[in-house]
């Protein structure tokens, strides 16, 4: 069955340091995947998304992600983190084939401290 | 262009009342989708559709109905509601892959079910 793991309930790091979110999915053929931020009490907004090509791809706000099919993870990164970070992220795999449905990770909470 | 929208933010009801949940997107997308958020557990799909007049049954689509009379609504209903199906709702729309893939996400419905 397909699905998303995102092992990282809750994140805190500075302001300033770096930051990896982990994603690792389980799909059966090459994956349509997107990186999700939540800010309290808001809907989710698209950061990056990948669906070929280039491993590395960038997104909004400065962040990064990289798809390794070896590993099955799509891990973001950001080499700054600021303050407005602070948010849900969410990683998930699309448009499943034939279904036209998405799977949802359960979300990683970054705290940013000053 | 107001992106989505969602109908009413805010909603407290009694166990066994019924309410509509009204979606509205002004991007002319194909699939809409519904999802409720619950601490812990991501983004589940209720149900979704793929075009006007069509619903398919998502996730954890039992307690709920779901409507496309139009190309720009979708309509979420809790015929008789229960405690559990305290959450929050959002509402999602999408050109598919041909139009990129990713989803835009309307602001939220927080429902209470007393």
């Amino acid at each position: 069955a397909q699905s998303v793991t995102q092992p990282d309930i809750h994140i805190t790091v500075s302001e300033g340091a770096s930051l990896e979110l982990r994603c690792n999915y389980s799909y059966g053929a090459t994956p349509y995947l997107f990186w999700y931020v939540q800010s309290p009490g808001q809907g989710l907004q698209l950061l990056l998304k990948y669906f070929s090509g280039d491993t590395l791809v960038q997104g909004i706000k400065g962040f990064e992600a990289e798809f390794k099919r070896s590993q099955s993870s799509f891990n973001l990164r950001k080499p700054s983190v600021h303050w407005s970070d602070a948010a849900e992220y969410f990683c998930a795999v699309g448009a499943l084939r034939g279904t036209y449905k998405y799977i949802f990770g359960t979300g990683t909470r970054l705290k940013v401290l000053a | 262009n107001a992106g989505v929208t969602q109908t009413p933010k805010f909603r407290v009801l009694k166990t066994g009342q019924s309410m509509t949940l009204l979606c509205a997107q002004d991007m002319n997308h194909e699939y809409m989708y519904w999802y409720r958020q619950d601490p812990g557990m991501g983004l589940r799909l209720i149900h979704y559709s793929v075009g006007e007049g069509t619903t398919a049954k998502g996730e954890v689509p039992d307690g709920y109905n779901v409507s496309r009379l139009k190309k720009q609504n979708f309509l979420l209903g809790l015929e008789s509601a229960a405690p559990s199906q305290t959450s929050v709702y959002f509402c999602a729309s999408s050109w598919g892959l041909a139009g990129g893939g990713e989803q835009y996400f309307g602001p939220g419905t927080r429902l209470t079910v007393t």
